[in-house]
């Protein structure tokens, strides 16, 4: 059973702070690590799929980090807006065996308040 | 708007019962994932298909069985369903494999009484 953890499990910021929360996970037969947005009442939208060891991808506000050989990846997020307001997941790919599947955290939900 | 359609949205069945959720991928994806996400659980991968093959395997029971089809819509079948079948299931599609982002349906609640 593949571990991936998320911290913390929630997060209250005002709107204009930044943010950062984290991914944990295995470090051995890493393939791939996916970032995704669910808003409540919709459903989970990808934002980032990171390969590399020292990955960093940017979305408008939205940045993420990765490190492989530790097994933790960041999501920041700057300035919060409101609308930023959802539950914050990740998911590891491991290579070999199976290797077609993405294990989930239970995710950060985060909540920005105006 | 994600382009993945499920259906129905909602469904209310008793115990015992068998159900279909289907799904239409996007246009072009040829990768299907199928999720449960239960109260308190993650979501919960539970099987894939790519190009009408079985290609992974999660936590699916063994009431539990899918299939992709020629047009590459999927169906996900529930049968001698029981209270804690309970849950939000989702539909994602990916251009081929798993390490493309996927791209989730809206969901089917399904509620047994």
């Amino acid at each position: 059973i593949l571990n991936v953890e998320q911290s913390p499990q929630s997060l209250h910021v005002q709107e204009g702070d930044s943010t950062n929360f984290t991914c944990s996970f295995p470090s051995s037969n890493f393939y791939a690590l996916h970032w995704y947005r669910w808003e409540t009442a919709k459903s989970p939208e990808a934002l980032f799929v990171m390969t590399l060891n020292g990955d960093e991808k940017k979305k408008g506000r939205i940045s993420a980090t990765l490190n492989t050989k530790e097994g933790y990846s960041y999501l920041y997020i700057k300035g919060s807006q409101p609308e930023d307001s959802a539950t914050y997941l990740c998911a590891f790919k491991p290579s070999g065996g199976s290797n077609y599947k993405l294990t989930f955290g239970k995710g950060t939900l985060l909540t920005v308040n105006p | 708007d994600s382009g993945v359609t499920q259906t129905p949205k909602h469904l209310i069945t008793a115990t015992g019962q068998r159900v279909t959720l289907r799904c239409s991928p996007r246009s072009g994806d040829l990768s299907v994932y199928w999720y449960q996400q239960s109260l308190d659980q993650g979501l919960q991968f539970l099987i894939q298909y790519y190009n009408g093959e079985e290609r992974a395997k999660g936590n699916i029971l063994e009431r539990f069985s899918a299939q992709q089809f020629p047009d590459l819509h999927s169906e996900l079948n529930l049968s001698s369903l029981e209270l804690g079948d309970s849950a939000l299931y989702f539909c994602a599609s990916s251009v081929a494999t798993s390490w493309d982002e996927q791209y989730f349906g809206p969901g089917t609640r399904l509620t047994v009484t």
